[in-house]
């Protein structure tokens, strides 16, 4: 089944502590990208991916770190969380845009709850 | 950068009823409007999109429809059914160059059906 999976799906931590949350896609996709949701916010974009280490940042990368060694995988790192970083996060990947420049469906994961006290 | 608002923030309707879901954008050359539904407990998943080369487009009871001139494109779901209960996000991208990536996101309208 083609999916993307996400790594744990609830997490409670403590400010400071570092934490990775995994994400894996058994798409093929070139493009990967990390969003947080927060109520009245929306889907912010955090990082994404166009290939195996190619990164950049999106629209809320403070206090994020990720890396793409694989082409399946886009671990999201907090190094140092804090509270302000208690969110829903979500990956999500898709094919590169062909040549008209638009941008194909993109596959949510099921999303990770993460509580930073 | 792109910025995309969305309206209402929630939506209630009964049974049966039309839905409606407006999102403007600020970047002229967005050029892809793609509209995602969230269930509960769920990521988004992709129900319909519109290119900038299209008016229109539909797919069984939901439509999309872009107004360029405007900046401004919307959902319509037509005989809502309890499972159309969800949140909707629109969103707009700008073309993809090689160099850059962005697809933003609306801030989400919750649609509850009542029966």
């Amino acid at each position: 089944e083609a999916q993307v999976t996400q790594n744990p799906r609830y997490l409670i931590t403590v400010t400071g502590k570092k934490l990775t949350v995994t994400c894996s896609q058994n798409m093929n996709h070139e493009y990967m990208s990390w969003y947080r949701q927060d109520p009245g916010l929306g889907l912010r974009q955090i990082y994404y991916s166009m290939n195996v280490e190619v990164t950049d940042k999106g629209d809320v990368p403070e206090g994020y770190k990720v890396s793409r060694k694989e082409k399946r995988n886009f671990p999201l790192i907090l190094e140092s969380p804090s509270p302000n970083q208690t969110s829903l996060y979500f990956c999500a990947s898709s094919p590169l845009p062909g040549f008209s420049g638009v941008y194909n469906e993109q596959f949510f994961g099921p999303g990770t709850r993460l509580t930073v006290l | 950068g792109e910025n995309v608002e969305q309206h209402p923030s929630t939506l209630s309707v009964q049974e049966g009823d039309s839905a409606v879901i407006k999102c403007t954008y600020s970047d002229s050359a967005s050029n892809y409007f793609p509209w995602y539904k969230q269930e509960l407990g769920k990521g988004p998943q992709l129900i319909i999109d519109i290119r900038s080369n299209v008016g229109e487009k539909k797919d069984q009871r939901i439509a999309v429809t872009l107004n360029k001139t405007a900046k401004h494109f919307s959902l319509h779901i037509t005989e809502t059914q309890p499972e159309d209960s969800a949140v909707y996000f629109c969103a707009a991208s700008i073309p993809y160059t090689g160099t850059a990536s962005k697809l933003t996101f609306g801030t989400g309208t919750r649609l509850q059906v009542t029966l």
